[in-house]
């Protein structure tokens, strides 16, 4: 069983709003992901870290997320100024490296109204 | 480009019967093959993966899948489904640098 550990659950928030959630990846593992699930199940690879480092990120996560994965505290991801196209699943997910098995966190629900 | 295809949206089925869930992936060179499976408002859960080896890799709660390279497909199998199988099943595919690409999904819905 997975003990990646996201924050909140659930998350609602008004367009134009900040919409922050956190994630604390499994114990010992360096490597951390963000993936957006949409309604129709398709999934966008955000950004993905090892240890505090970016690896890889998208456009669109460069220009209207943040994301960070600071020492000895929870990663985490923000959207700046939500819109209503940013309402999905985000999924966290840890692995040990990076040839290694990934384990993902239950999600953070955002809703945008 | 990495992508994998999920044919069946959804797929309907009898409690006891067999199961197969198709899946095909298009990769340069060989790559990591996974089954996960996704339960209402859950995140995702591994059901089984493939490095190399055994083309036929079992995973837990009776699912099985082989890995075909000759036909770049990962079918997931099992021979008597449960009613408790019922959710969202994810083929994905990755390499080295972890970056996972997942297929579209297939409903499974077992019906009593």
């Amino acid at each position: 069983n997975s003990k990646v550990i996201q924050t909140p659950r659930y998350l609602v928030k008004g367009q134009g709003q900040k919409a922050k959630m956190r994630c604390i990846p499994e114990k010992g593992h360096p490597v951390v992901f963000w993936y957006q699930q949409n309604k129709n199940n398709e999934f966008k690879f955000l950004i993905n870290f090892q240890n505090q480092e970016v690896l890889q990120q998208i456009d669109m996560t460069e220009k209207r997320f943040s994301a960070e994965c600071p020492s000895n505290s929870p990663c985490s991801l923000e959207i700046q100024s939500s819109e209503a196209g940013d309402s999905a699943l985000y999924l966290c997910a840890s692995s040990l490296n990076r040839n290694t098995e990934v384990f993902f966190g239950k999600g953070t629900r955002l809703t945008v109204v | 480009a990495q992508s994998v295809t999920q044919p069946d949206a959804r797929v309907t089925v009898s409690e006891g019967a067999s199961l197969q869930l198709r899946c095909k992936y298009s990769y340069s060179g060989t790559p990591y093959l996974f089954w996960y499976v996704q339960y209402p408002r859950q995140g995702l859960q591994l059901l089984l993966k493939y490095y190399s080896g055994d083309p036929v890799v079992q995973g837990v709660n009776g699912f099985e899948a082989e890995f075909i390279k000759s036909n770049s497909s990962f079918h997931l199998r099992k021979a008597s489904v449960h009613w408790s199988d019922s959710a969202v099943y994810f083929c994905a595919v990755s390499r080295s640098n972890n970056r996972i690409f997942f297929g579209d999904g297939t409903q499974l819905v077992v019906k009593p």
